[in-house]
């Protein structure tokens, strides 16, 4: 499975925009790009997937770059609740397959 | 969302012992559901693949006479920990796939602690 790269952890303000980052340059022409987050011990909650397109939902917006080797979640208004660890996964074919995540990144708000 | 539940949510056993965790999708049929352990601060790793009606697929190094999954249903699948031991003590998560979608829902874990 194509492997992705983000940064092991960030810190935002209250209220403002977060960019998560994430690099898959090996990705195929059939890899989706998922976003999960996890809040602690709980299981990933889904946040959104794309595959060329931006794309946008009532959690976040996906910006995908133009030879997709790149992504970046946008939370528009952090809140507290957005304190997770969000992993950025790659999948294989027009359904998810298996998801193989990597280590995400720790997502601090301060108040 | 789709809901999936795990039960039970916390559970703790003598070494020795074998240990049984529900996953239920509760508000869709899911032909596929997954396994996932995750260790204190790491990330979770896939240990196996679960079709409604059929043999699980296991990944490298799960071993599939120890870590027993059933998926009878198209609602439920049960993971059994066989005879087990202090290491097997960890967060076990499983997800399932809502076919029409195609997006994973997880459930909220299980975590399991072996004296």
């Amino acid at each position: 499975d194509a492997k992705t790269t983000q940064p092991n952890s960030m810190e935002s303000n209250e209220e403002e925009p977060v960019h998560l980052p994430c690099n898959h340059s090996t990705i195929s022409g059939t890899d989706y790009i998922h976003w999960y987050r996890q809040l602690p011990s709980q299981g990933p909650e889904y946040v959104i997937h794309g595959l060329t397109s931006n794309v946008n939902n009532r959690m976040a917006s996906l910006a995908i770059a133009e030879d997709r080797k790149s992504s970046t979640l946008i939370l528009h208004r952090a809140t507290l609740r957005d304190a997770a660890v969000y992993y950025c996964i790659l999948s294989r074919g027009g359904s998810q397959g298996n998801l193989i995540f990597g280590k995400g990144t720790k997502l601090s708000v301060k108040p | 969302g789709a809901v999936v539940s795990q039960h039970p949510s916390r559970v703790i056993c003598k070494s020795g012992t074998s240990v049984k965790i529900e996953c239920r999708s509760l508000d869709f049929q899911a032909t596929t559901m997954f396994w996932y352990r995750q260790f204190p601060k790491k990330s979770l790793m896939l240990m196996a693949t679960s079709n409604e009606g059929s043999k699980a697929t296991y990944e490298q190094g799960v071993e599939k006479d120890k870590f027993l999954i059933n998926h009878a249903s198209l609602t439920l699948s049960t993971l059994t920990v066989t005879s087990a031991h202090p290491e097997d003590s960890s967060f076990y998560i499983c997800s399932a796939r809502r076919t029409a979608l195609g997006t994973q829902y997880f459930g909220p874990g299980t975590r399991l602690l072996v004296l």
